[in-house]
């Protein structure tokens, strides 16, 4: 069966600390995985990784894919309270044609002033 | 950029009504959109995959006579759900993958509350 596990459930940190968030897969025929941070509403597109060890950056944002080892690392820097959110860890899978994402139960990371 | 609206955001019905909720892909064509659940504190977890023109592809567990699915045109995918009761309120979040580019875009969600 298909799954993403995400670690920690949770994280409190203090402004300006630097987090790591952490996604294992276990999917079949892996197409591509994706970060994604939800608020309020519906989620939001981080980042989209197909390759292993090329790491994709935006702003103080940052992640890497190793598909030998099956995980995905999301790194935020210098965090601000603004970062606060559920971060959500998707796989999409080559499945014909519904191509559909698989994902993780979410890291909750609070950052408190 | 891709954009991906949800008609209501918000809304309230009592036990044993039907709720649509609309979903349209504003400035991209989408042959596949998907329709997703989220309860608090808990991750999506994909309903059905909404394909144009034909009938819905739904997951385990999801009742396809509860939970209806049509996806007229390539813009626009509708979820109904047929009498509702209190444990289907729930955040109900549709995505729309673009038929060029394959990507898939999320619409902002629509929070259904059943009295």
């Amino acid at each position: 069966e298909d799954k993403v596990v995400q670690s920690p459930l949770s994280l409190v940190v203090h402004e300006g600390d630097t987090v790591t968030l952490n996604c294992s897969y276990e999917v079949t025929n892996f197409r591509s995985l994706l970060w994604y941070k939800q608020e309020k509403k519906a989620p939001t597109f981080l980042f989209m990784l197909t390759s292993s060890g090329i790491e994709k950056k935006s702003g103080r944002l940052s992640s890497i894919l190793d598909k030998k080892e099956l995980f995905s690392i999301l790194n935020i820097t210098a965090t601000q309270t603004g970062d606060s959110a559920v971060y959500l860890c998707a796989v999409s899978n080559y499945g014909g044609a519904t191509n559909k994402l698989i994902f993780g139960t979410g890291t909750l990371l609070a950052v408190q002033p | 950029g891709a954009v991906v609206s949800q008609h209501p955001s918000r809304v309230i019905c009592k036990s044993g009504t039907s709720v649509k909720i609309e979903c349209r892909s504003l400035d991209f064509q989408a042959t596949t959109m998907f329709w997703y659940r989220q309860f608090p504190k808990q991750s999506l977890m994909l309903m059905a995959t909404s394909n144009e023109g034909s009938k819905a592809t739904y997951e385990q567990g999801v009742e396809k006579d509860k939970f209806l699915i049509n996806h007229a045109s390539l813009t626009l995918s509708t979820l109904t759900v047929t009498s509702a009761h209190p444990e289907d309120s729930s955040f109900y979040i549709c995505s729309a993958r673009d038929l060029t580019t394959y990507e898939q875009y999320f619409g902002p969600g629509t929070r259904l509350t059943v009295t």
